[in-house]
């Protein structure tokens, strides 16, 4: 399988602890998105790399959240003292940069699903 | 600040009849507009996406979409509907040119094709 890969599919935590989620993008990829989806709503923007470098952070990313991505390759995203309003679909997405494919589409994963108790 | 609306929570339409799911957006500059589909507990699924040229595009699964600069909408339309077309339907814009911006996504649309 060559797509965007996600770790765990679902984790379920109490209040109050800490979590961490892994993304594998498409190979080739150099671009890497964390998207947050809770129910009935749309993916809404966390934070995003450029190779190794995170350009930008939504106001979303409390500083309860920290990502990384530190060769450039797979990304994880930490949620330290988790809350209940925490509980979402958590979603990478993978791309090239234009130039490469002029604004090409994001490449998502399956998402990891956490439930905060 | 970029924004999307998909003013249908719900859209019901018999199996072989047309289907259209609606799209509007708000940018500041030249839109870059997508549609994703979302089957239950799966990631987002690319469809297609307007970026310049042609108004009417043309997607995966016999999807297309027009874009209206006009009525800033970007509308996803098949000419006939399956049962399996049934999901949830996101559609996205982007404003820069770079990418360096991440897309903006709508709320969603909740496709049904009743057999």
């Amino acid at each position: 399988d060559t797509g965007v890969s996600q770790n765990p599919r679902h984790k379920i935590t109490k209040r109050g602890q800490n979590v961490t989620f892994r993304c594998d993008p498409i190979s080739e990829h150099n671009r890497l998105y964390w998207y947050r989806q809770t129910l009935g709503q749309g993916p809404e923007f966390l934070t995003y790399f450029q190779n190794e470098a995170q350009l930008e952070k939504s106001r979303l990313l409390s500083d309860r959240f920290s990502a990384e991505r530190p060769k450039g390759s797979f990304s994880t995203l930490e949620i330290q003292r988790t809350e209940q309003g925490d509980s979402a679909m958590y979603l990478c997405a993978s791309s090239t940069p234009p130039g490469q494919g002029m604004n090409t589409e994001a490449f998502f994963g399956q998402g990891t699903r956490l439930t905060v108790v | 600040a970029q924004s999307v609306a998909q003013p249908e929570d719900q859209v019901n339409v018999a199996e072989g009849n047309p289907l259209t799911v609606k799209c509007t957006y708000s940018v500041s500059g030249n839109p870059y507009l997508f549609w994703y589909v979302q089957y239950p507990n799966r990631g987002l699924q690319f469809l297609l996406k307007y970026i310049t040229g042609d108004n009417l595009v043309k997607g995966s699964y016999g999807f297309e979409a027009e874009f209206n600069k006009s009525q800033t909408s970007f509308h996803l339309k098949k000419p006939s509907a399956l049962v399996s077309d049934s999901a949830l339907y996101f559609c996205a814009v982007r404003v820069d040119f770079s990418g360096n911006t991440p897309l903006v996504f709508g709320k969603g649309t909740r496709l049904s094709v009743i057999a």
